[in-house]
Parts: structure tokens; sequence; C-alpha cells
């Protein structure tokens, strides 16, 4: 089992409509929450940091963490076909180091 | 602006061949890492380094190799001992190995001739 597991998709929306892109993860230790967006041939860019549970919101973006169900969610609103990309979840434990575990990507595309 | 700098964009390696791909980074940042990039495997890291002089090894660190010189710089060779290089490489920095987010650049894409 994979310690961040992701639905690689396609998710196919209209624009417009609320994005809900979802990870869960099985190491109960993981304290640091981060989604990254990936366009085609780029580098992974990081849209939201969160440690430990609730929410956190950044404009259109809002991110959430459910540690008691180990689940974590990205959720876009008012979706535009620019935010057709990759997006990835990675967790990681606090205190010395520790490797980030990145989720597989699910791959969006919103449609004119 | 400041941000993660990889070059070239694409590379391709002969058969034998080692290659180095290169990553500067202007965010005073200490730490640095290499991650490889395939369909459907997630990002796996290959090395790391959490200061100047100093690095370790990640998850998948056979046939490749790094040096860390300067801050800024983290150079990954890509030797002839690494038998399935194809892959999209990404760079990546933070604040330190336990403080913040890690910040990537844009990735060298390479490919076997």
């Amino acid at each position: 089992q994979k310690e961040v597991e992701q639905d690689p998709g396609p998710l196919s929306v209209p624009e417009g409509a609320i994005v809900s892109l979802n990870c869960t993860y099985s190491n109960s230790a993981f304290q640091y929450f981060m989604w990254y967006r990936q366009y085609s041939r780029k580098g992974p860019e990081l849209l939201m940091y969160t440690y430990s549970s609730g929410n956190k919101e950044d404009g259109r973006f809002t991110a959430q963490v459910d540690k008691s169900s180990k689940y974590i969610s990205l959720f876009i609103r008012d979706s535009q076909p620019s935010d057709s990309a990759t997006y990835l979840c990675a967790s990681r434990v606090s205190g010395g180091y520790q490797k980030v575990t990145f989720g597989t990507g699910t791959k969006l595309q919103v449609i004119p | 602006d400041g941000g993660i700098t990889q070059s070239p964009k694409y590379l391709f390696r002969k058969e034998g061949q080692n290659v180095t791909l290169s990553c500067e980074q202007n965010l005073n940042h200490d730490a640095m890492y290499w991650y490889r990039q395939d369909p459907g495997q997630g990002l796996r890291l290959i090395y790391y380094s959490q200061i100047v002089n100093d690095f370790q090894k990640g998850d998948i660190a056979e046939g490749y190799s790094v040096s860390r010189e300067k801050k800024e710089s983290f150079p990954l060779t890509v030797t002839s001992a690494q038998k399935n290089p194809t892959a999209f490489y990404l760079c990546a920095s933070s604040f330190g190995p336990k403080e913040g987010p890690q910040h990537f650049g844009d990735g060298t894409r390479l490919s076997i001739l």
C-alpha cells in the first residue's frame, strides 16, 4: 500500500464547477500537507501548505485535512480552463529531516 | 525574481555516457533535492542535501551522483550505471529539511539516443 494514494483521473468538469480533489494517506505521523499544481512539461507549483487538521483558504482554493480519517482534499471554486493540470498531494512528518511523500497526481481538465 | 533554474530543458544521453543536469537557486535555501518523475509513479527522491558539502542518498540513488560545493548549486550526474535513465528530473529546494515546503524548478527531460 502506498503511503499517499490519489485517484489518477482524468477528472473532467465544465468551466465554473466546483472541483474536489482528494487523497488518502496511511501514515498517522504525517503533520504537514501540501498541494501542488503541475502543468505539462513543467515543475510542480506549490498551491497550499498546511499543518495538522483543519481548513486553509487562498482565493479560489481551499485545502482541508481530516486527520481522523486520514483524508486530505483540495477544493477549487469557479474552475477555469487554466486550472487544467495535474494536482499532486504530498505529506510529511514533523521533526528532523523527514522526506516528503507524494501522491501520483490527479489530472484535471476544465472544459470551456 | 527568485526561483530555481534547471538546465538544460531537454537532454539526450548516448550509451556509456555520463550526463550532468544543472540546478541553481537564488532563494537562499539551505536544503536542495533531486527527484525523478515517471508516469504513474509519482516523485521519487534521488538525493538530498541539507547544507553545503553534505548530501545523502534518497530512495533511488543507484546510478546517480551529486555534489554540493555552493549553497546555490546542486548538480546531478546520471552515470552510465543508471540503466533506465529516461525520465523527467526535478530539482527542489526548501529553507531547511524541516522548515517550509519544497519549491521546484521546471525540470529536465532526459532521453536515451
